[in-house]
């Protein structure tokens, strides 16, 4: 069983870039999420997609986009960079049936470390 | 809204020692509650998880228990180990059952 991937591993844009970021889900899971970790901090929710939908999404302003595709991977853009936005991108992929509770784990990918300069 | 509040570390223990760290949460309704691990560099692992009040959750040697009255998940060892330093992760599921909140984290060492 694989689990989730992501890429690229290490990431440096200049302010006022875009990125992308992406996340392969782990086989049978159905809801990616992403997730945003600054140093020595806890991760802050982003968004989670389900069916290709933004179900859910976190205190990120609109510059921060997701896609999630028919093989449930998923993508992170983020336009117009700034200094702050240099974090850990966390993506988690889930098997969780429609409508139903968060009592299914989330299982994490590595992450991505994006450095904004 | 929904929070999660653990202990502040650095938390430095010798091997075999007994470990507690704190958690306790602000939810509204009955939220599912996790324990998560990163080693570093790495991303995060699910060490625990309990879905409903009095629940135990346990793996590799550690445990916690869902307290609804006193709103609290304190994860627990026996006896760690030097392979257990990494950084512990408190999370509650937020009341869409979407997101997971997370604390601030406790990053633990343990000296042989």
């Amino acid at each position: 069983e694989t689990g989730v991937t992501q890429s690229p591993t290490h990431l440096i844009k200049t302010r006022g870039q875009q990125v992308t970021l992406r996340c392969s889900s782990q086989s049978g899971h159905n809801t990616v999420s992403w997730y945003q970790q600054a140093l020595g901090q806890g991760p802050q929710f982003i968004f989670q997609y389900y069916r290709e939908e933004e179900n859910g999404r976190g205190n990120f302003p609109p510059r921060f986009s997701g896609l999630q595709f028919p093989n449930y991977s998923s993508e992170l853009n983020v336009n117009a960079l700034e200094l702050d936005d240099s974090a850990l991108y966390l993506c988690a992929s889930s098997p969780r049936a429609s409508g139903g509770p968060l009592s299914y784990e989330q299982y994490f990918g590595p992450g991505t470390r994006l450095t904004v300069t | 809204g929904d929070s999660v509040t653990q202990m502040e570390g650095p938390v430095t223990l010798s091997e075999e020692a007994f470990l507690t760290i704190n958690c306790t949460y602000t939810a509204t309704g009955y939220p599912s509650l996790f324990w998560y691990v990163q080693y570093p560099g790495e991303g995060l692992q699910l060490l625990l998880k309990a879905t409903k009040a009095d629940d135990k959750g346990s793996n590799k040697g550690f445990e916690a228990t869902y307290r609804k009255e006193t709103t609290s998940f304190h994860l627990e060892k026996g006896s760690v180990q030097v392979s257990d330093s990494a950084v512990y992760f408190c999370a509650l599921s937020d009341q869409a059952g979407t997101a997971l909140i997370f604390g601030k984290g406790t990053t633990l060492s343990v000296s042989s």
